[in-house]
């Protein structure tokens, strides 16, 4: 049974373009959230979808922005990457009403 | 805000010794607790959880009991190994206000030496 699966696994891209990060939740879990995990800090909340709608957001700017797919599959849009945009990035899979998340191993983006 | 803070790193033990990080959270409502697990280059793994006070979760010889007269939850294990090497997060869900959003504490490292 695969688990949550994302990519790619690493990209780099250069100040003010555009940047999408895609993943696959678990097999039975219907609810992806993303979080920003910057180096050497804990996981921050970006925004959660369930049926094809964002139901929760963080404190993060309209830059960020996402999309659920009919089959639960998630994607992250980062417009006008600056710098500080550099991070891990996470996706979480759940079922709504269950009691923790699976993660995948995360996609490393560096701004340069 | 909900909130979670934990006792700052990196700790560094020798193999085989007791392990304690403490945690202690803030919370409206009542929320399920948990430690997750964070290897290097690798996303978060779920280590163990409680939904409810007084809970005990355990799991690869760690555990962490759901104190909410104290709003804590510290992780322990009696002896650890050189793999136990990673950070761990302590973090809480709060699923009746804020559809199981998980909120994570900032880490902490763990070294353990042989």
């Amino acid at each position: 049974d695969a688990g949550v699966t994302q990519s790619p696994t690493h990209l780099i891209k250069t100040r003010g373009q555009q940047v999408t990060l895609r993943c696959s939740p678990k097999s039975g879990h219907d609810t992806v959230s993303w979080y920003q995990q910057a180096l050497g800090q804990g996981p921050q909340f970006i925004f959660q979808y369930y049926e094809e709608e964002e139901r929760q957001r963080g404190n993060f700017p309209d830059r960020f922005s996402g999309h659920q797919f009919p089959n639960y599959s998630s994607e992250l849009n980062v417009n006008a990457l600056l710098l500080g945009d550099s991070a891990l990035y996470l996706c979480a899979s759940s079922l709504t009403g269950s009691h923790g998340y699976t993660f995948g191993s995360g996609t490393r983006l560096t701004v340069v | 805000g909900d909130s979670v803070t934990q006792m700052e790193g990196p700790v560094t033990l020798s193999e085989e010794a007791f392990l304690t990080i403490n945690c202690t959270y803030t919370a409206t409502g009542y929320p399920s607790l948990f430690w997750y697990v964070q290897y290097p280059g690798e996303g978060l793994q779920l280590l163990l959880k409680a939904t409810k006070a007084d809970d005990k979760g355990s799991n690869k010889g760690f555990e962490a009991t759901y104190r909410k007269e104290t709003t804590s939850f510290h992780l322990e294990k009696g002896s650890v190994q050189v793999s136990d090497s990673a950070v761990y997060f302590c973090a809480l869900s709060d699923s009746e206000t804020s559809y199981d959003k998980v909120i994570f504490g900032p880490g902490t490292s763990l070294s353990v030496i042989p």
